[in-house]
C-alpha cells in the first residue's frame, strides 16, 4: 500500500521560474508532512514541513500548500535556481515517515 | 545543524558473507534510529526502529534475523546484514532523531551495497 505518492518521477524548469512539486497520499492520521531534498551521494536533508492542520507554510523561496480535502500537498519553489537541482522526497509522518517515491527537479540555467 | 555519519559508504561483498554498516550522530544524543532500504527510482522503506538500549522493531516483511541491528549508545547504531545474497544488493541508510528535533530526522550519506 503506497500511502505517499509522488506521480512525477521528473521536472524540468528554467531558471527563475517556479517549480511546483506534487504529493498525494492516502493516510489521513498524518500530524505532519516533510519535503526533503537529496544530492547524489548524499543522504536526504530536510527542506520544509507543515502541520496537518495548516494550509500553507513558508520559508524563504519555499513554500509548501496542502489540501487536506484532496488529500495532495506541493512544494513551491520561487525563483528556481541551478543549486535546487536534486531529488525531492515527500513524507509523511504519524508514528513514523513514510516517504514517497521522489521527483527529480533539474533547473536549467 | 546535526550531523549524522554513515559508513562505508560503497560495499561490495561475495554472497554469504556479512557486512556491517554504522551509523553515528556526531553532535547529538541520537534516542532512535531509523534504517532505511531504496531501490532504485523507488520511496525509502523503513526497515527498523531502533531505541538506546532496547531492541529494534521491525517492519513487517523484515527479518530480524537477516538484518541485526545494535543500537548499544546514544551515538552508535549497527546493521549487519548477515549472509548477503544478491537480492540484498540495495542503497541503505539510516537517521536518527534526538531530544527536541521532533520529526526533523537527520540522515546519513547512505551505503550501497552490492553482492556479488
Amino acid at each position: 500500500d503506497q500511502q505517499v505518492k509522488q506521480n512525477s518521477p521528473s521536472l524540468s524548469v528554467q531558471e527563475g521560474r517556479i517549480s511546483i512539486l506534487n504529493c498525494d497520499y492516502t493516510n489521513s492520521m498524518f500530524d505532519y508532512f516533510l519535503w526533503y531534498k537529496k544530492y547524489p551521494a548524499e543522504g536526504p536533508t530536510f527542506l520544509i514541513s507543515i502541520s496537518s492542520i495548516k494550509d500553507k507554510n513558508e520559508d524563504g523561496r519555499f513554500t509548501v500548500f496542502l489540501n487536506k480535502s484532496a488529500k495532495h500537498l506541493s512544494l513551491h519553489i520561487v525563483p528556481s535556481q541551478p543549486g535546487d537541482s536534486a531529488v525531492y522526497f515527500c513524507a509523511g509522518y504519524g508514528n513514523k515517515l513514510v516517504f514517497g517515491a521522489g521527483t527529480i527537479l533539474r533547473v536549467k540555467s | 545543524g546535526a550531523v549524522v555519519s554513515q559508513h562505508p559508504s560503497r560495499v561490495i561483498c561475495k554472497s554469504g558473507t556479512s557486512v556491517k554498516i554504522e551509523c553515528r550522530s556526531l553532535d547529538f544524543q541520537a534516542t532512535t534510529m531509523f534504517w532505511y532500504r531504496q531501490f532504485p527510482k523507488q520511496s525509502l522503506m523503513l526497515m527498523a526502529t531502533s531505541n538506546e538500549g532496547s531492541k529494534a522493531t521491525y517492519e513487517q516483511g523484515v527479518e530480524k534475523d537477516k538484518f541485526l541491528i545494535n543500537h548499544a549508545s546514544l551515538t552508535l547504531s549497527t546493521l549487519t546484514v548477515t549472509s548477503a545474497h544478491p537480492e540484498d544488493s540495495s542503497f541503505y541508510i539510516c537517521s536518527a532523531s534526538g531530544r527536541g528535533y521532533n520529526e526533523k530526522l537527520f540522515f546519513g550519506s547512505g551505503t550501497q551495497l552490492s553482492v556479488l
